[in-house]
């Protein structure tokens, strides 16, 4: 069974860091782009970060730049999305996803909820 | 950054009935737009790519048209398993892809 995992996510103090990660399951992720896509409670999905697939290429929306970082490690099969200074703007489910080469998604891990709250 | 405003914000139908959904783009994204299915506690899925194109798994109840700024999701006829939420994405004009806000599909 194709499956992305999550996992990293907790309640936090605003300010502090964390590292999300996502292993694939029954899917090899090297061969594609993969993206971070969080959602917060009770809003639509919000696009945050995609790497390439050979982590050479990264791209964050606007908010999260100098803050957020988005890398791999294709032999351990797993994507990484590193957050500092976090606010609770931040609180959030946070998915990764696997896109084809149009950048729709068609593979979703389940989330990791991370919640930013002093 | 495509804005993409979903209309309406909650829809009510009986079972059976037909569903329209609307997704307008603040600019062209050609056919490159994407429609998901999200329940509560889940993930989304992929439900249409290409503006019209069904995904894996997705019934032929559901089809996506249009191109250019409005695009339609219509579900002919509404079964229980149905009722959820639903995103349109655009993936032409990036970073950032972005969202609609989303349509909540109720039992009335």
């Amino acid at each position: 069974q194709v499956q992305l995992v999550e996992s990293g996510g907790g309640v936090v103090q605003p300010g502090t860091s964390l590292r999300l990660s996502c292993v694939g399951s029954g899917l090899s992720v090297s061969s594609f782009a993969m993206h971070w896509v969080r959602q917060a409670p009770g809003k639509g999905p919000e696009w945050v970060a995609a790497i390439s697939y050979d982590g050479r290429d990264k791209f964050y929306e606007d908010s999260v730049k100098g803050r957020i970082t988005i890398s791999r490690d294709n032999a351990k099969n797993t994507v990484y999305l590193e957050m500092n200074s976090l606010t609770p703007e931040d609180t959030a489910i946070y998915f990764c996803a696997k896109s084809k080469m149009s950048l729709y998604y068609d593979v979703w891990g389940q989330g990791t909820l991370v919640t930013v709250s002093s | 950054e495509v804005v993409l405003t979903q209309s309406p914000a909650t829809l009510s139908v009986s079972p059976g009935e037909r569903a329209t959904l609307s997704c307008r783009a603040s600019q062209s994204v050609g056919i490159n737009l994407a429609w998901y299915q999200q329940k509560p506690g889940q993930a989304p899925r992929l439900l249409i790519y290409g503006a019209s194109n069904r995904a894996a798994g997705t019934p032929t109840s559901f089809s996506g048209s249009g191109s250019g700024t409005d695009f339609t999701l219509t579900i002919s006829s509404l079964q229980s398993e149905d009722f959820a939420s639903y995103y349109c994405q655009q993936y032409l004009h990036w970073p950032p892809l972005t969202f609609g806000q989303g349509t909540r599909v109720e039992i009335k």
